[in-house]
């Protein structure tokens, strides 16, 4: 019974490449969040997606980053040329519902920690 | 960005001694609470899930208590063990249903 999956677990990048951010969320589970932890701060809510479908990006930065959530596949952060400042752990979270439906808690992964060189 | 705030950041606790700690949120537009448990290089496990003023949910020696018309809940870990050393994360959901989390409460139990 897979819990929801985070790859890579580490990613190291230099200024300017490209970082992918791969999400599989737990079997059933439609819903799917992204947060961010930036050192020495709490986890920080980015978008939330439902398959095929962003349903609130309000916390995520305007340029440079992405998300999707393919109707076959794992959800993708996306982060184009990365800099110094976005070197963070980035947790992804499932549910089978939504925050408004059924009161289901999150299933988080291990998360991905990024760091830019 | 509504205010979620933990207290206190972090405390120690002698094993075998009972604490407990707080999540203040908006009292306003209240609609669930969840407390998560983080442990050191593993992800946050989801505690509880809290929806109705003075609910107390407990599991094991950890439960937990709601007043949503003043806005906190309380965490209480009773005789402590090693094993709860971990960082506690509040988040509260508002009627635009996104949890905001808290910046969390980090327990160190020594032996």
């Amino acid at each position: 019974n897979a819990g929801v999956m985070q790859n890579p677990r580490h990613l190291v990048r230099r200024r300017g490449q490209e970082a992918r951010l791969r999400c599989s969320p737990m079997k059933g589970h439609s819903h799917v969040y992204w947060y961010r932890q930036l050192p020495e701060e709490g986890l920080k809510f980015m978008v939330y997606l439902q398959k095929e479908n962003i349903i609130d990006e309000s916390g995520m930065p305007k340029e440079r980053f992405s998300a999707e959530f393919p109707k076959e596949g794992p959800s993708i952060l996306r982060i184009q040329q990365v800099v110094r400042g976005d070197s963070a752990a980035y947790f992804c979270a499932s549910s089978p519902q939504g925050p408004g439906q059924g009161n289901s808690p999150l299933h988080f992964g291990n998360g991905t920690r990024l760091t830019v060189t | 960005i509504l205010n979620v705030e933990q207290s206190p950041q972090s405390l120690h606790v002698q094993e075998g001694d009972s604490t407990n700690f707080t999540c203040s949120f908006p009292s306003s537009n209240f609609y669930a609470l969840h407390w998560y448990r983080w442990e050191t290089a593993k992800s946050p496990e989801a505690l509880f899930v809290m929806t109705l003023n003075g609910d107390e949910k407990k599991k094991g020696r950890i439960s937990a208590t709601l007043n949503t018309k003043e806005g906190y809940s309380y965490l209480y870990i009773k005789g402590s063990q090693p094993e709860d050393s971990a960082t506690y994360l509040c988040a509260f959901i508002g009627p635009d249903y996104k949890l905001s989390f808290g910046a969390g409460t980090t327990v160190t139990v020594r032996a």
